[in-house]
Parts: structure tokens; sequence; C-alpha cells
């Protein structure tokens, strides 16, 4: 049967080229960010984190940027790669221990 | 590498039945977690608990939720009487103090 959900906002790019995921966080009281990249079937993995103390973190071949004057979040992918096809999700964290995620942009690399 | 486990993979259930959904974290790891995914739209948090306790809970996890950590390997979530509503992907997640959390594959609910 046909599923029902969301529309998830998608973002095609060219292999080789750099991409760049965009987020709208909820609460200003969020302390800590994390980007998670979700495959079809399976659970989210952990890409790359940002605590709010910080404004940019970057890790391998991925960079978060944070600007909490606008509760924005954003992901760039550099030479994004075929496998790096996924649905990528933001993260907030606020209360110590409770998360909250984005809705999602589905990232499409054409070879 | 370690990494969590959850079973069953696929649970089919009637409306109105309980089931209890079973992870096993990584085993140095602190916090415990629980999130559902509706088919097509975003994770969505349910609990998170630690030193044996819940530690937040969402608007979701109402009274026919509860979470248990019945020895020192296994996590489970019981959903005391299964609405149509309940048919989700849940995943179950934990952590070490200070680092980030780790996903299980999911354990994918079908209520009919």
């Amino acid at each position: 049967g046909e599923s029902v959900g969301l529309h998830l906002p998608t973002l095609s790019v060219q292999e080789g080229d750099n991409s760049i995921i965009n987020c709208a966080y909820s609460n200003s009281a969020s302390d800590y960010f994390i980007w998670y990249k979700q495959e079809s079937g399976k659970g989210p993995q952990f890409i790359i984190d940002i605590r709010s103390n910080m404004d940019k973190r970057q890790g391998q071949r991925v960079t978060v940027l944070l600007n909490k004057t606008v509760k924005h979040l954003s992901l760039q992918i550099a030479a994004t790669q075929p496998g790096d096809s996924a649905v990528y999700f933001c993260a907030e964290r606020y209360n110590f221990n409770k998360f909250y995620f984005g809705s999602g942009t589905k990232l499409n690399v054409k070879p | 590498e370690p990494e969590v486990t959850q079973t069953p993979s696929h649970q089919v259930t009637q409306m109105g039945q309980e089931v209890i959904l079973r992870c096993v974290p990584i085993s140095n790891h602190l916090y415990f977690y629980w999130y559902r995914q509706i088919l097509g739209q975003k994770v969505e948090f349910l609990v998170s608990f630690y030193n044996n306790e819940i530690s937040e809970k969402s608007e979701i996890f109402d009274d026919q939720f509860s979470v248990e950590r019945p020895d020192g390997s296994n996590f489970t979530l019981k959903i005391r009487s299964t609405k149509l509503e309940d048919s989700a992907m849940y995943f179950c997640a934990s952590r070490k103090a200070g680092y980030e959390q780790y996903f299980g594959p999911g354990t994918r609910l079908t209520v009919t």
C-alpha cells in the first residue's frame, strides 16, 4: 500500500561537489547538537556534533556550523560521494538527556 | 566493534496486545534511550534512562509505555495495549557520559 508521511526535502548534488544541509532547531536552551545519517532500513548513525559554546567544528570531510542567534545548524560535506546518499537529521539536546530530531533532508548524490 | 542490538527485527501484533521490545546496549554505556520513527517521518524521542530510572520522557511516552533494565545487559520497552498508531520503527540507543549515542538497527512494530 501507499505510505503516508512527510515529504522530505531533497538535495541533489553531483559526485565530487560539496553539499550543504541546513536545519533550524527549536529550543534556545539546547546545549548540544548532533548530525546523523540514516540509510534506508537502518538506525541513525552519528556523523558529527557541536556544543553550544562553539560555532564551528570540523571532522573528516564534514563541517558543522552553529548559529545560535537564528537557531540554525548546517552540515557541510566536502567532495560528496555516492555513499553519502542518505537522509540526514539534525538533533538538539536540552534538559541534559532529552533529544529532539529535525525533519530530515534526503541527500541524493548523482554519479 | 561493539554495537547496540535489538530483537526482534520485526514484530507483528494485534491491537490491544502487549509487546516487549528488547535491546542490548553497548556494555560500558550508562545512558539508554528509546526512539520511534513512523514510516517516512522524523525520529521521535520517547524516553531516556540513567542510573536505573527514567531521566526524561516525551509527551508520547504515556502510561501505556514502560521501560526496564531487568538485568545488567538488557533494556526493554513495553507497550501495554498497542494501538494502530503505535506501528513504527523503534530504535534503542546508548552512550557513555560525554559521548555520542549509538543506535541499534531497530524493531519494526506492526499493529494490525
